[in-house]
């Protein structure tokens, strides 16, 4: 069964400090999409992205994130100077239809 | 936006019996609502899900019913086993172009061997 694939699976890094997510969606899906799970609590929503642009964004994706899809298979999240509440589990899923997401293993981000 | 609201937060079950888990949602646009099973540490995998167009839909031991009017809809377990353990969140959109996601906070199933 295709695969949704992201690394690095555990990020720590400096306050202040840029991060860069990548995940490699299934190669037919054409929907994309960046998740954040703070622990314990629920799955937010970050950001879709279709027709290599962003077609919606949740009111936590501000000025520090950005997302690219530089060469038609990876696709990335760059936070530009993470902050402590940016501690997460990222997720990115990915769909062909719209529907029936396939979720990514996640990248543990660790803000010190 | 949509708001999902999920209940209980932790359910426990004797291995056999069923569980019950269930959703609200407050957009009546909303029209597909998946559930996914996330294991300690691991992603959240789809289980089963359902589209407005339907009142209920069953894959072997899980179903999901659908109850527009109330808007609710409800996860149900028969027959659990201990690899049923997990959290469980339901979700709901609109299944329009984005299809973004909105999820519930979550249920901690336990089943007691």
């Amino acid at each position: 069964e295709p695969e949704v694939t992201q690394t690095p699976s555990h990020q720590v890094t400096q306050m202040g400090q840029e991060v860069i997510l990548r995940c490699v969606p299934i190669s037919n899906h054409l929907y994309f999409y960046w998740y954040r799970q703070i622990l314990g609590q629920k799955v937010e929503f970050l950001v879709s992205f279709y027709n290599n642009e962003i077609s919606e964004k949740s009111e936590i994706f501000d000025d520090q994130f950005s997302v690219e899809r530089p060469d038609g298979s990876n696709f990335t999240l760059k936070i530009r100077s993470t902050k402590l509440e940016d501690s997460a589990m990222y997720f990115c899923a990915s769909t062909r239809d719209s529907y029936g997401y396939t979720f990514g293993s996640g990248t543990r981000l660790t803000v010190v | 936006g949509e708001n999902v609201e999920q209940h209980p937060s932790t359910l426990s079950v004797q291995e056999g019996d069923s569980a019950v888990i269930k959703c609200t949602y407050s957009d009546s646009a909303s029209n597909y609502f998946p559930w996914y099973k996330q294991e300690l540490g691991k992603r959240p995998q789809l289980i089963i899900d359902i589209r407005s167009n339907v009142g209920e839909k069953k894959d072997q031991r899980i179903a999901v019913t659908l109850n527009k009017t109330a808007k609710h809809f409800s996860l149900h377990i028969t027959e659990t086993q201990p690899e049923d353990s997990a959290v469980y969140f339901c979700a709901a959109s609109t299944l329009s172009g984005n299809n973004r996601l909105a999820f519930g906070k979550g249920n901690q199933v336990v089943v007691i061997p």
